[in-house]
């Protein structure tokens, strides 16, 4: 299984960057994903990760290092409507006993002031 | 619109009485998913289905049951054994099981009184 963890809560401002990490550690690595959720709604995927290095996509960034067991979303531009909880989640590996599940964080709430 | 549909939005139960929560998906993904999130914490892994008519269980499996006699269909029972069952409870969804991005359902919020 895995050990995941990322900071409970950022404040940011509004056209300001935040960057949430998570740092994890697993007995086996099959991707990294992650997924904004808005309190009382679905996770909505983000970003997924599973070699060294970074994926933008527009506003947001993520980024991995699995030597290290570390990723973090970067988020550009902050509007009020990124206000919301971000949730990591690594998978594991898939082998013939394990199915490639996901563990997820306890995510990062992030608060946009104006 | 493909997606997955939840219901209902909000349930209230008595202690001692089981309910089935209803997950449904038009997006013809093999496997579904149901998790728990309780304030604080992560999503958890109930139960899981990479086909129809096979199910495993997931980290928290106790006091819950699943049916997959459908692949559209993937219904969860909370049952009275279930000692602390009140939270949000999430049903997704993927293509195959295991690799993909899972897909989301809007979240049945049960509260036992």
């Amino acid at each position: 299984g895995q050990n995941i963890d990322q900071p409970t809560e950022m404040t940011a401002t509004e056209g300001a960057i935040v960057q949430i990490n998570c740092t994890y550690q697993t007995s086996g690595f099959n991707g990294l994903f992650w997924y904004q959720q808005h309190a009382g709604e679905a996770p909505t995927f983000l970003s997924y990760n599973v070699l060294d290095g970074l994926e933008e996509k527009g506003r947001f960034s993520s980024f991995l290092s699995r030597s290290k067991g570390y990723s973090y979303l970067l988020l550009k531009e902050l509007q009020m409507k990124d206000s919301a909880s971000y949730l990591c989640a690594v998978r594991d590996r898939r082998t013939t006993d394990s199915w490639g599940k996901l563990q997820f964080g306890a995510g990062t709430q992030v608060v946009v002031t104006p | 619109d493909g997606g997955i549909t939840q219901s209902p939005k909000y349930l209230f139960r008595k202690e001692g009485q089981n309910v089935t929560l209803s997950c449904e998906q038009n997006l013809n993904h093999d496997a579904m998913y149901w998790y728990r999130q309780d304030p604080g914490q992560g999503l958890r892994l109930i139960y899981y289905s990479q086909i129809v008519n096979d199910f495993q269980k997931g980290d928290i499996a106790e006091g819950y049951s699943v049916s997959r006699e459908k692949k559209e269909s993937f219904p969860l029972t909370v049952t009275s054994a279930q000692k602390n069952p009140t939270a949000f409870y999430l049903c997704a969804s993927s293509m195959s099981g295991g690799g993909d991005e899972q897909f989301f359902g809007p979240g049945t919020r049960l509260t036992v009184l």
